[in-house]
């Protein structure tokens, strides 16, 4: 079968940094990807890894490692802004199947 | 400004009933996607299309049923077949894959 797993709550400090991990299963795998989302509203596109290693786009950076079906989100200068939900998500074959994991909880405490 | 608009933002419906959402990107993606959301969990797949007059079922179709008659739309039906509808309901699209792809703001439905 395919699944997803990644911790349900991660506790940070304003200014700190935080990784959250990313393990799957899944067959014909296409790429890893990241979204927030903040309660009540629309997950938001944060990254995507299709190839082995580290994709870095500001604050953010995605990290793919492909032979041991593991991923990492991390978040750096964590603000209080970033206090939100964060899911992983692969895609099968083709990619259009995305299976979302249960999303990581982060709170960044002052 | 270009995006994805779902309507209505909140919807009630009473048992037995149909019911449409809607969903609009003037993006000129060619895939769009409906997910399904509970509580504290993650998203599922209903249904998705890769391009006009065509689509596909996700992981959790039945119940659910679409079209895809113009680029820009997707609507999606919450027939009374669905067991347990109450849920927000969030529509994509994607210039490529679903990997990187854009949600509209959603659709809190409730039966009633």
């Amino acid at each position: 079968g395919q699944s997803l797993e990644q911790p349900s709550e991660v506790t940070a400090v304003e200014g700190a940094i935080v990784q959250i991990n990313c393990t799957y299963q899944t067959s014909g795998f296409y790429g890893l990807s990241w979204y927030q989302q903040h309660d009540g509203g629309a997950p938001t596109f944060l990254s995507y890894n299709a190839l082995d290693g580290l994709e870095e786009t500001g604050r953010f950076s995605s990290f793919l490692s492909r032979s041991d079906s593991y991923g990492y989100l991390l978040l750096q200068e964590l603000q209080m802004k970033d206090s939100a939900s964060y899911f992983c998500a692969v895609g099968g074959t083709g990619g259009f199947k995305t299976i979302f994991g249960a999303g990581t909880r982060l709170f960044v405490k002052a | 400004d270009g995006g994805i608009t779902q309507s209505p933002k909140y919807l009630f419906r009473k048992e037995g009933q149909n019911v449409t959402l809607s969903c609009e990107q003037n993006l000129n993606h060619d895939a769009m996607y409906w997910y399904r959301q509970d509580p504290g969990q993650g998203l599922r797949l209903i249904y998705y299309s890769q391009i006009v007059n065509d689509f596909q079922k996700g992981d959790i179709a039945e119940g659910y049923s679409v079209s895809r008659e113009k680029k820009e739309s997707f609507p999606l039906t919450v027939t009374s077949a669905q067991k347990n509808p109450t849920a927000f309901y969030l529509c994509a699209s994607s210039p490529r894959t679903a990997l990187e792809a854009f949600f509209g703001q959603g659709t809190r439905l409730t039966v009633v």
